[in-house]
């Protein structure tokens, strides 16, 4: 069976300071993965998404970068914090095209992140 | 770009009774799949129904393509089914769901 998690689970850090979170599939060949985030109370957005290594597409500008270094890993970074970033950052996959009539996506447990 | 409208807002149901919630959306839809979000923020799938209409469980959605809405239907409620309900659309093939801002459900016992 296919397992996703995320790490860590919850961050606090200051503005400024850089940021990693990671994301990791297994159970599962070359996987699309994609990264969500959700300020309290607010609509999911998607940022971006991977459909094979080392390719990732930029969806929305939110001063964070991601990169897909192996099959199953997807990570999230910045250099910089800022307040803004706060919010719940998931980590999702799908077998297919998700756009494909009935192809499904799959999210990790998620990371609160807070920024001071 | 594509717009999702859930309605409505939020539900309080005793125990038992049944949920109705609606999804409309601006543009033709490719894929679209209903989420359950729990009060600690984790999703999980619950439908994928671009057309048609589909049953799992007490689910039942019902996708009206040319109308561009999809309705959820939860049967007997439960304190479980107590969370947020999510509707995202694919208008594209793209990869770049857009999704509503949910449905709150709180049942109680």
């Amino acid at each position: 069976a296919q397992t996703i998690h995320q790490w860590p689970v919850a961050e606090i850090k200051a503005v400024g300071s850089p940021l990693s979170l990671g994301c990791t599939i297994k159970g599962k060949s070359s996987p699309n993965l994609y990264w969500y985030w959700q300020a309290t109370g607010g609509t999911l957005q998607q940022l971006f998404y991977s459909i094979t290594v080392g390719q990732v597409e930029s969806v929305v500008q939110l001063n964070l970068s991601a990169s897909r270094p192996k099959d199953d890993q997807f990570i999230l970074s910045t250099e910089k914090l800022l307040l803004s970033h706060s919010g719940f950052y998931l980590c999702a996959w799908s077998l297919e095209v998700w756009g494909n009539n009935y192809a499904e996506q799959f999210f990790g447990p998620g990371t609160r992140l807070t920024v001071l | 770009g594509q717009q999702v409208q859930q309605s409505p807002a939020s539900l309080v149901l005793q125990e038992g009774e049944n949920a109705e919630l609606q999804c409309n959306f601006s543009s033709t839809a490719t894929q679209l799949q209903w989420f359950y979000q729990s009060p600690g923020g984790s999703l999980v799938s619950l439908l994928s129904n671009p057309s048609g209409t589909k049953h799992t469980g007490r689910l039942t959605s019902t996708t009206v393509t040319k109308e561009r809405r999809s309705s959820l239907h939860i049967s007997s409620s439960q304190t479980t089914d107590s969370g947020t309900y999510l509707c995202a659309i694919d208008s594209g093939g793209n990869y770049k769901p857009t999704f509503g801002k949910g449905t709150s459900l709180v049942v109680h016992p």
